[in-house]
């Protein structure tokens, strides 16, 4: 099956601070989201991203869907963007959801 | 319009006894799937309903079972419990099928088995 990978897997930054989180595939993909859980446990959908760039106030996404990789785009990191973020994707024909195992992102104040 | 709801939020449960977690879509949506998160494995696919027909399952023993009804309500079963099913399970629904639609998830059903 579909291979995804998340890096870095740990990443400690001071608020205000800049992030860049990557998500590798190794197969084509129908679609490609972002998640970020919070501490009680919910995942929140972030972006629905297949190709392309989108933004949302402080995060943007951009998926190069040819190259097989992903970037979530974190700016001004505020202590509630705390949490661990996963990306999903699907693969043609497979009608679920595989995730990475996830970037835990930790903003001190 | 309100998200996706999964009762009950925790429990915990002996070995051998079995459990049914509930999950209540966002109105509109027909499809409802499911996932379990563990430390060790991650987030897994367990199985996805549309039309209260099961699309796709996961690899997962035959103890893990599920159901959806007209409304899109949908319930996850897991029979025979073992310590290895603690986790957190997660309900996520979409407007149709996973693929190709965004999908949202509940807070998810904490399951401790002891």
């Amino acid at each position: 099956g579909i291979q995804v990978e998340q890096s870095p897997p740990d990443l400690i930054l001071q608020e205000g601070a800049n992030s860049t989180l990557r998500c590798n595939f190794s197969d084509s993909v129908n679609n490609l989201q972002w998640f970020h859980q919070n501490p009680w446990g919910q995942l929140i959908n972030l972006f629905y991203i297949p190709s392309g760039t989108k933004q949302n106030g402080r995060l943007s996404a951009t998926t190069v869907a040819t190259e097989r990789y992903s970037l979530l785009y974190i700016s001004s990191s505020q202590t509630t963007d705390s949490g661990v973020y996963f990306c999903a994707v699907d693969q043609p024909g497979a009608q679920k959801l595989v995730f990475g195992q996830g970037t835990r992102l930790t903003i001190n104040p | 319009k309100a998200g996706v709801t999964q009762t009950p939020r925790y429990l915990i449960k002996t070995r051998g006894q079995q459990v049914t977690l509930s999950c209540s879509p966002i109105s509109g949506h027909r499809s409802v799937s499911w996932y379990q998160q563990t430390p060790g494995q991650g987030l897994q696919f367990l199985f996805e309903y549309f039309s209260e027909t099961q699309r796709n399952k996961g690899n997962f023993p035959g103890r893990f079972s599920g159901r959806q009804f007209s409304n899109s309500r949908s319930e996850m079963n897991v029979s025979t419990l073992e310590l290895g099913d603690s986790a957190l399970y997660l309900c996520a629904s979409s407007l149709a099928l996973v693929s190709g639609n965004t999908i949202y998830f509940g807070e998810g059903s904490w399951l401790t088995v002891v």
